[in-house]
């Protein structure tokens, strides 16, 4: 079967760092997308993997290792509007995204 | 602004009482997706039309239909909601599906089923 994990909830210092996991076990692989989500409004997209390495992108930044099947996404300088949940997809063989259940992220003063 | 509309953004409904979701695009996107999202949880792909080509996911529960009668605009009908179909249901969009195709998603609705 197909399966993504990932933490379910973190806690974290105002202005400081985060470092969310995903894992990840497909039936292939075409990329790896990360997803803020607020509660109860929608995804929004923040970064995608293809290739192993960092992709930064301002305060976020995200990693991604196929063969060990894993992926990170960094969070710098935290504010308190990032506090909500990081959802982790994979684009499996079918360019069907699979879904993590998110990481729920709680920033505190 | 290019956008992905959902309407209404909270939807009452009564056990056993046909609902239907809207979802508008002006991204002139080919694919459009539906998902279901229950509290904590994953999204939940029900189904997803490649321009006209409607596909349905194998778990999909035929109490879920779906309709796309232009590319701007698709339809999710639920026949008979029960009460484990509250939940969030989110419409996306994406210009193909290979390669980086990133989707677009609505505000998504919030369905009750009393």
């Amino acid at each position: 079967g197909q399966n993504i994990d990932q933490p379910t909830e973190m806690t974290a210092t105002e202005g400081a760092i985060v470092q969310i996991n995903c894992t990840y076990q497909t039936s292939g692989f075409n990329g790896l997308f990360w997803y803020q989500q607020h509660a109860g409004e929608a995804p929004t997209f923040l970064s995608y993997n293809v290739l192993d390495g960092l992709e930064e992108k301002g305060r976020f930044s995200s990693f991604l290792s196929r063969s060990k099947g894993y992926s990170y996404l960094l969070l710098k300088e935290l504010q308190m509007k990032d506090s909500a949940s990081y959802l982790c997809a994979v684009r499996d063989s079918n360019y069907q995204l699979i879904w993590g259940a998110g990481t729920k992220l709680i920033i505190k003063p | 602004d290019a956008m992905v509309i959902q309407n209404p953004r909270y939807q009452v409904t009564q056990f056993g009482k046909p609902v239907t979701l809207s979802c508008s695009q002006t991204l002139n996107h080919n694919v459009m997706y539906w998902y279901q999202q229950k509290s904590s949880q994953a999204p939940k792909l029900l189904f997803h039309y490649y321009d006209k080509d409607f596909n349905n996911e194998a778990d999909t529960p035929d109490n879920f239909q779906s309709r796309r009668p232009n590319t701007s605009f698709c339809f999710l009908d639920i026949r008979s909601p029960g009460l484990g179909d509250a939940a969030m249901y989110l419409c996306a969009t994406a210009q193909g599906t290979g390669d980086y195709n990133e989707q677009f998603f609505g505000p998504g609705t919030r369905l009750t089923v009393l």
